[in-house]
């Protein structure tokens, strides 16, 4: 399978916090995505990162992107409840029309 | 939120049964695709198409057909539903393919073979 990894599987932190989330593949890649899904809701698109940029910012998430070790790193600063969710990386390079999903991190923000 | 409707939301059925996931869209994004999530192995693409007519298997096909007669729908069909396929399944539409910019999901349809 070409399927990713992302951990951890889960994380509990506190309100206010930062949480850091990774995510590694096996193939080359054109650019890496990441996304968030709300219990019992389809996924919402975060950021796009292309394989030639390094770090990418958009709001409190911070996206690095490591193609000499095949990793991605999310990062949500101060973090608060409404970000519990489960977030996805998504890489192009390997799989069908060349997509592939990471298996998720459970983010839970505790108040 | 992009205009993806997938229907039915829930679904419960029996082994042997065919089944038709239908998902709608107003966005007139070209690409269109089908997962199914399960616990453990997040999101595994199913079938995807690329136009009218125009479809392709993606990694977990077997037991699935799809079909896209017009720009707005694509349904996905079990033609004989079998426990194993239990699943979430998601509706997804982009702009572009080979992941060159987002997908945008529907709510997704909960299926149920007993």
């Amino acid at each position: 399978s070409q399927q990713g990894e992302e951990d951890p599987q889960a994380l509990s932190i506190q309100e206010g916090e930062n949480a850091t989330m990774n995510c590694s593949y096996k193939t080359s890649i054109n650019n890496l995505q990441w996304y968030r899904q709300n219990s019992g809701r389809g996924l919402v698109h975060l950021i796009l990162i292309r394989s030639n940029e390094r770090e990418k910012h958009s709001g409190r998430l911070r996206v690095t992107l490591d193609t000499s070790k095949k990793s991605s790193s999310l990062l949500i600063t101060a973090s608060r409840a409404a970000d519990t969710a489960s977030y996805f990386c998504q890489y192009s390079g390997g799989g069908a029309d060349g997509l592939t999903f990471g298996k998720g991190t459970h983010l839970i923000i505790q108040p | 939120d992009a205009g993806i409707t997938q229907s039915p939301r829930h679904k419960v059925t029996e082994t042997g049964t065919p089944v038709t996931l239908r998902c709608h869209q107003t966005e007139n994004h070209r690409y269109m695709y089908w997962y199914r999530q399960d616990p453990g192995h997040g999101l595994r693409l199913i079938h995807y198409s690329y136009g009218v007519k125009d479809t392709d298997k993606g990694e977990v096909s077997d037991g699935y057909s799809v079909s896209r007669s017009k720009t707005e729908d694509f349904l996905l069909t079990l033609e004989s539903a079998t426990s194993s396929q239990t699943s979430v399944y998601f509706c997804a539409i982009s702009e572009t393919g080979q992941g060159l910019g987002p997908q945008h999901f529907g709510d997704g349809t909960r299926l149920s073979i007993l």
